[in-house]
């Protein structure tokens, strides 16, 4: 059964850092590209980043580029998103969402992990 | 930036027909995806590549695409299938991801 379950989300102050992680199991992880999506409370989802299987290519929404970093250890099955800056608008649940490329989609999903800003 | 464009909302009776559009300039060079999410659930893929329906969901989904404009139709709504709706899609570079603003389906 593939599993993502990410964890490292919490309460942090403005200007501060989080990293979250994503442990996947049940598939092949390091064939996957793998994306970070988020949900602001009440709202819609937001693609946030993508790093292909290898980390060879690696994409930012703007609004988070600069500030946020993706990477992966496919020793570990992890996936990563280091959160700098952080701002009240940042403020979601972040989840974690896999590509199997068979649909070209985001084929699996974690249930999140909340990240609140607040002073 | 570029956005994709859902009506906020639409609501069917039970087994009607409940049909949610998404609007985008790059929808014709660039499949579109449909999730289904639940409240407090992920998101599920039920329509991928504009039209395919993956392993597992119901075939009363379908997708089509026209243009600027795909379309996720649901025959026979049940009332299980409740939920907001979003549509996906990658911009004209292929670079980044883009989701609609989502549309909730009310089933009366």
């Amino acid at each position: 059964e593939v599993q993502l379950v990410e964890s490292g989300g919490g309460l942090v102050k403005p200007g501060g850092s989080l990293r979250l992680s994503c442990a996947a199991s049940g598939f092949t992880f390091s064939s996957y590209s793998m994306n970070w999506v988020r949900q602001a409370p009440g709202k819609g989802l937001e693609w946030v980043s993508s790093i292909s299987s290898s980390s060879s290519y690696i994409y930012y929404a703007d609004s988070v580029k600069g500030r946020f970093t993706i990477s992966r250890d496919n020793a570990k099955n992890s996936l990563y998103l280091q959160m700098n800056s952080l701002r009240a608008e940042d403020t979601a649940v972040y989840y974690c969402a896999g590509e199997t490329g068979t649909t070209g989609g985001f084929d699996y999903w974690g249930q999140g992990t909340l990240v609140t800003v607040s002073s | 930036s570029y956005e994709l464009t859902q009506p906020p909302s639409v609501s069917v009776s039970p087994g009607q027909t409940a049909r949610i559009t998404c609007s985008g300039d790059a929808l014709p060079k660039q499949y579109a995806y449909w999730y289904q999410q639940k409240p407090g659930q992920a998101p599920v893929l039920v329509i991928y590549k504009d039209s395919e329906r993956p392993s597992g969901i119901p075939e009363r989904f379908s997708g089509s695409s026209s243009g600027t404009t795909v379309t996720l139709t649901i025959s026979g709504v049940q009332a299980e299938d409740e939920a907001d709706y979003y549509c996906q899609s990658a911009d004209s570079s292929g670079t980044s991801w883009v989701f609609g603003g989502g549309t909730k389906l009310t089933v009366l």
